[in-house]
């Protein structure tokens, strides 16, 4: 069974440009998760989805990023325009049920660096 | 504010010597708890978990954790560490129904050989 995976692996972009991240999660897994590991920080929650539905963005920092699961399947996380701030490792994470009992299984992270 | 704090940030063992990582929690109520693992070049993968029931969990590898419940704590453990558990270790809590996990800030551990 494939994993969780994510594309790219790393991106480098410059202040005020625009990237775009790919996660597709493990086949059949209705929920999907993102993340965002900042330099020396802790793993934080962005979002996330049930199906194509936003069930919870409460971690989104800003409106600069969105996030779009269309067709329930792959999700995309746009971050526009990036700030450097944003530099991070993002994460994806999918399961099959939702809820507090659910087990999360990662993907292996987008390493973002805005210069 | 509610959290989650892993004690050590940076832990260097010898092959063989016993481990513990802590993990304190600061949320009331009903919890789930978690320690994930990330190795060298490798993505987060779950070592255990807590939902309920027999609060000593034992999981991948060797490792286990306790719950208990009156301090909050999750703390991980191995009798005896590998060369090959060079990692960085996360303890997570899931609280609400859309099972978000709250990550600690991470503790790295490196076994000498």
């Amino acid at each position: 069974e494939a994993g969780v995976t994510q594309f790219p692996s790393h991106s480098v972009i410059e202040k005020g440009q625009t990237v775009t991240l790919r996660c597709d999660p493990i086949s059949g897994h209705d929920n999907l998760y993102w993340y965002r590991r900042v330099m020396g920080k802790e793993i934080k929650f962005l979002l996330h989805f049930v199906k194509e539905s936003k069930q919870d963005e409460s971690g989104m920092p800003n409106n600069r990023f969105l996030a779009e699961r269309t067709g329930g399947t792959y999700s995309t996380l746009k971050v526009q325009p990036a700030e450097l701030e944003d530099s991070g490792v993002y994460f994806c994470a999918s399961s099959q049920d939702g809820g507090r009992h659910n087990e999360q299984f990662f993907g292996p992270g987008t390493r973002l660096t805005v210069l | 504010a509610q959290s989650v704090s892993q004690h050590n940030h940076h832990v260097i063992l010898s092959e063989a010597a016993s481990l513990e990582l802590g993990c304190n929690y600061s949320y009331g109520g009903t919890v789930n708890l978690f320690w994930y693992v990330q190795y060298p070049g490798q993505h987060l993968q779950l070592l255990l978990k807590y939902f309920s029931g027999d609060p000593l969990v034992k999981g991948i590898k060797g490792f286990e954790a306790e719950f208990i419940k009156s301090k909050f704590s999750f703390n991980l453990r191995k009798p005896s560490v590998q060369w090959s558990d060079t990692a960085e270790y996360f303890c997570a809590v899931s609280r609400s129904n859309t099972g978000k996990l709250i990550f600690g800030q991470g503790t790295t551990l490196q076994v000498k050989p």
